[in-house]
């Protein structure tokens, strides 16, 4: 099983602020990684997928970039509602397992 | 606009099998392009990738699940389901239904990431 150890836990920011979060896997998964935001009381939304495509709809302030076994989602400028929990997943093993981080909150300081 | 929406009992006895259905609306689940897929969440906690079925009911299962779990389409229906038996309180989650879009791999078709969630659903395992 491909481990996904996403960092820090918590990350606190002012809005306006940049935002970098980090995903490592425990082997190379290429760049077959996506990254979701998470609201309380929500579904998890897809945000980037192939490690740094834009899924329709998703603001140009959220963006993603790296391959292999390093990840980062970058928030350019926080707004309000971006405060939320963010996971990656990687989608690159046979058999398929497909597995999460376990996530960054993202929270007002 | 694709929609999915999960249905089943909210509350499952341990021991006992729990079940979910996936009605999905707004398109197909027999569009070639899609696997189907089974995620959960517990209480506070992360995302569990259960297992993804095609339309063909070829199914991909999470390997720490396999034993316990059996995912299938209903075409006609426009529906995929989930059972996992032998539940326990272990198993009390938010389970999502969610369509992935595939990922060629080696001239396989496989499951990827999900682009579209239900809103999910509370089961909790308690006698």
């Amino acid at each position: 099983e491909i481990v996904m150890t996403q960092s820090p836990a918590t990350l606190s920011v002012s809005p306006g602020e940049r935002a970098t979060l980090s995903c490592r896997a425990s082997q190379s998964v290429s760049s077959n990684l996506a990254w979701y935001q998470q609201k309380p009381g929500q579904a998890p939304r897809l945000l980037i997928y192939g490690a740094s495509t834009r899924a329709t709809g998703i603001p140009a302030r959220f963006s993603g970039s790296g391959s292999g076994t390093e990840f980062t989602l970058t928030i350019s400028s926080l707004q309000s509602e971006d405060f939320a929990v963010y996971y990656c997943q990687q989608y690159n093993n046979w058999p398929p397992a497909l597995t999460f981080g376990g996530g960054t909150k993202v929270e007002i300081k | 606009q694709l929609q999915l929406q999960e249905s089943g009992p909210g509350l499952v006895k341990p021991s006992e099998t729990l079940s979910l259905t996936c009605t999905v609306s707004g398109g197909s689940i027999s569009s070639s392009s899609y696997y189907w897929g089974w995620i959960r969440q517990p209480p506070g906690k992360g995302l569990e990738w259960i297992g993804s079925i095609y339309y063909s009911g070829s199914t991909y299962y999470n390997p720490s699940l396999k034993s316990r779990v059996t995912i299938s389409v209903d075409t006609s229906k426009n529906q995929f389901s989930l059972k996992l038996s032998s539940v326990t309180a272990a198993d009390t989650a938010v389970y999502y239904c969610a369509r992935s879009p595939q990922l060629l791999w080696f001239g396989e078709l496989l499951p990827a990431f999900f682009d579209y969630w239900g809103q999910g659903t509370l089961v909790t395992v308690s006698s």
